[in-house]
């Protein structure tokens, strides 16, 4: 049984440019979740999609933005790319309706912007 | 403001002490708690969690911890540490009045001398 999973493992991007950022969900799951994680802090909520939608999202500019697709996978992109950005991107996936708080967590994007 | 406060940010003991590590919360209404671990290398995983019921709830590995809603405070304990719990440890919060969105502390980097 596959576990979360992200690509690509490590990205490095100039300031002002684009990024897209991958994830497939645990099997089972139907809800995806994005997080930001910088250096020495806890993760930072981003948001959360659901039926290709976006159900929540956290206090993040516009610059990101999300998508999930049929199969539950999911993108997070972040345009217009500030030196603040470089930090690790986790994706965790849950199922919604049965205690969808419990999230499993991918291995991350690790995201440097120069 | 609403919040999770681990108070260490860097703990260090030697194997078979006792382990306590503190977090604390500011959301009021219902609330769910975790605690997730990290170990070098690896991804973020569910310790334990609490939604209701015992609020004493044991986790993987030995450890438990103690939801006392009037210090709204969420501790994690271990009774006797071992050099592979080396890691970091994260707790984290939803609540009612966050929209259950998952809210984290900056995390606990835990050193175990052998």
């Amino acid at each position: 049984d596959a576990g979360v999973t992200q690509s690509p493992t490590h990205l490095i991007k100039t300031r002002g440019q684009q990024v897209t950022l991958r994830c497939s969900p645990k099997s089972g799951h139907d809800t995806v979740s994005w997080y930001q994680q910088a250096l020495g802090q806890g993760p930072q909520f981003i948001f959360q999609y659901y039926e290709e939608e976006e159900r929540q999202r956290g206090n993040f500019p516009d610059r990101f933005s999300g998508h999930q697709y049929p199969n539950y996978s999911s993108e997070l992109n972040v345009n217009a790319l500030l030196l603040g950005d470089s930090a690790l991107y986790l994706c965790a996936s849950s199922i919604t309706g049965m205690g969808s708080y419990e999230q499993y967590f991918g291995p991350g994007t690790r995201l440097t912007v120069t | 403001a609403q919040s999770v406060s681990q108070h260490n940010h860097h703990v260090i003991l030697s194997e078979a002490a006792s382990l306590e590590l503190g977090c604390n919360y500011s959301y009021g209404g219902t609330v769910n708690l975790f605690w997730y671990v990290q170990y070098p290398g690896q991804h973020l995983q569910l310790l334990l969690k609490y939604f209701s019921g015992d609020p004493l709830v044991k986790g993987i590995k030995g450890f438990e911890a103690e939801f006392i809603k009037s210090k709204f405070s969420f501790n994690l304990r271990k009774p006797s540490v071992q050099w592979s719990d080396t890691a970091e440890y994260f707790c984290a919060v939803t609540a009612s009045d966050s929209n259950y969105q998952l809210i984290w502390g900056a995390g606990t980097k835990l050193i175990i001398k052998p």
